[in-house]
């Protein structure tokens, strides 16, 4: 079956700082992976994707690679804000038709805490 | 892009009532889906929604307790029974066009007492 792992959490860096939260994955088929971001009282949103091996997902400056050949898909953001404190999930989707179509699985999620 | 509204946003309901939540999607949709989101949790899909037929239910989840409804292409309810305190929890519904995009409801935060 489907799984993903994140890195434990939380995260607490200063604003500026450097941001990396693993994501490995295990899977059936050949996944899409996915970043979304959950900010306080609010719903899923969704960060960055990518759909093959080797594509490198980025917004807000956010960036996440899939390797499929260590079968990871790290966060990463070179400069932090206080605004990016929110929780994070990884999450898959196979394309291996039928009743998995579309259907995701998530990392537990990572709290992560910008402090100014 | 898709965007989806929920109905409630929250409630608090005593233990052996239902619930009814309702996803609403502003443009028509190939897939819906429900999560749960204990607290403190990660999210756990429940179930397809399938427009015009039984939802698709995951382990663990079964009809009786989550009964779905899909009538058309933008619209599904989830239906919380015979509610327990462990049915607290944030409920999404998501939908979308395709593998690669979905997109969620802002979620409905339940209490049960």
């Amino acid at each position: 079956g489907n799984s993903v792992t994140q890195m434990e959490g939380p995260v607490t860096l200063s604003e500026e700082a450097f941001l990396t939260i693993n994501c490995t994955y295990t899977a059936t088929g050949y996944p899409s992976l996915f970043w979304y971001v959950q900010y306080p009282g609010e719903g899923l949103q969704l960060l960055l994707k990518a759909t093959k091996a080797d594509d490198k997902g980025s917004n807000k400056g956010f960036e996440a690679t899939y390797r499929k050949e260590t079968t990871s898909f790290h966060l990463e953001k070179g400069s932090v804000q206080v605004s990016d404190s929110a929780v994070y999930f990884c999450a898959l989707s196979t394309n291996a038709g039928g009743t998995s179509y579309g259907k995701l699985t998530f990392g537990q999620g990572t709290i992560l805490t910008v402090h100014p | 892009s898709a965007v989806i509204s929920q109905k409630p946003s929250r409630d608090i309901c005593q233990r052996g009532t239902s619930l009814t939540i309702q996803c609403q999607v502003d443009s028509q949709v190939t897939m819906m889906f429900w999560y749960r989101q204990q607290p403190g949790q990660s999210l756990t899909l429940i179930a397809t929604a399938n427009q015009g037929s039984e939802a698709t239910y995951e382990s663990g989840f079964v009809i009786d307790k989550f009964p779905i409804s899909r009538p058309n292409l933008t619209f599904s309810t989830l239906t919380v029974s015979n509610m327990s305190p462990e049915d607290s929890s944030i409920y999404l519904c998501s939908g979308g066009q395709s593998q690669e995009t979905q997109y969620f409801g802002p979620g409905t935060r339940l209490l049960v007492l």
